[in-house]
């Protein structure tokens, strides 16, 4: 069965540190890979998404996301975070040629002053 | 670009009232619109999908008779929570995704928070 695992509920980090959230994903064919951040109380803002191509996408705010295809993952990735980081995030995944999304269970990012 | 907008954010009503939600794509058409369930500090759940101009398609498990879905144009989805009881006290969001094309992604509202006495 299809499915999207995020190993990390959550993730303290200190501004201006990097930041890795991982997320791994079980589909027989390369899906279509997305990131959205999800403020507390409000929608999904999508980040980047991946469908072919360059294996490392680049999203908006500076984030980033490496589709690995030998390790079934699609981790996001910023260089440097700042305390408006400090969010939900959420990984989904899109089986080709459907619509349908299936989300992992998030990780709440805590950015420490 | 791509903006979806959801109506009303947040909602208390009685425990049997119906509460109407819309969900409204600004700056673009949607065929398909869908409809998630949040419960608190957990993913989303889709609820159902809903293509303009036909019947909704309701996800295993979801009441279609508790959950009226109607996409009346390609701008406006609405779900109508039937006879709420506190149980139904949860966060909806609802995406559309631009066009028929299965690599656009969805853009979503932001939620309404609905809280049943």
């Amino acid at each position: 069965a299809q499915s999207v695992t995020q190993p990390d509920i959550h993730i303290t980090v200190s501004e201006g540190a990097s930041l890795e959230l991982r997320c791994n994903y079980s589909y027989g064919a390369t899906p279509y890979l997305f990131w959205y951040v999800q403020s507390p109380g409000q929608g999904l803002q999508l980040l980047l998404k991946y469908f072919s191509g360059d294996t490392l996408v680049q999203g908006i705010k500076g984030f980033e996301a490496e589709f690995k295809r030998s390790q079934s993952s699609f981790n996001l990735r910023k260089p440097s975070v700042h305390w408006s980081d400090a969010a939900e995030y959420f990984c989904a995944v899109g089986p080709s040629g459907t619509y349908k999304y299936i989300f992992g269970t998030g990780t709440r990012l805590k950015v420490l002053a | 670009g791509a903006v979806v907008s959801q109506h009303p954010s947040w909602v208390i009503c009685k425990s049997g009232t119906s509460v109407k939600i819309e969900c409204r794509s600004l700056d673009f058409q949607a065929t398909t619109m869908f409809w998630y369930r949040q419960f608190p500090k957990q993913s989303l759940m889709l609820m159902a999908t809903s293509n303009e101009g036909s019947k909704a398609t309701y996800e295993q498990g979801v009441e279609k008779d508790k959950f009226l879905i109607n996409h009346a144009s390609l701008t406006l989805s609405t779900l109508t929570v039937t006879s709420a009881h506190p149980e139904d006290s949860s966060f909806y969001i609802c995406s559309a995704r631009v066009g028929a094309n299965p690599n656009q992604p969805q853009h979503f509202g932001d939620g309404t928070r609905l809280s049943i006495l």
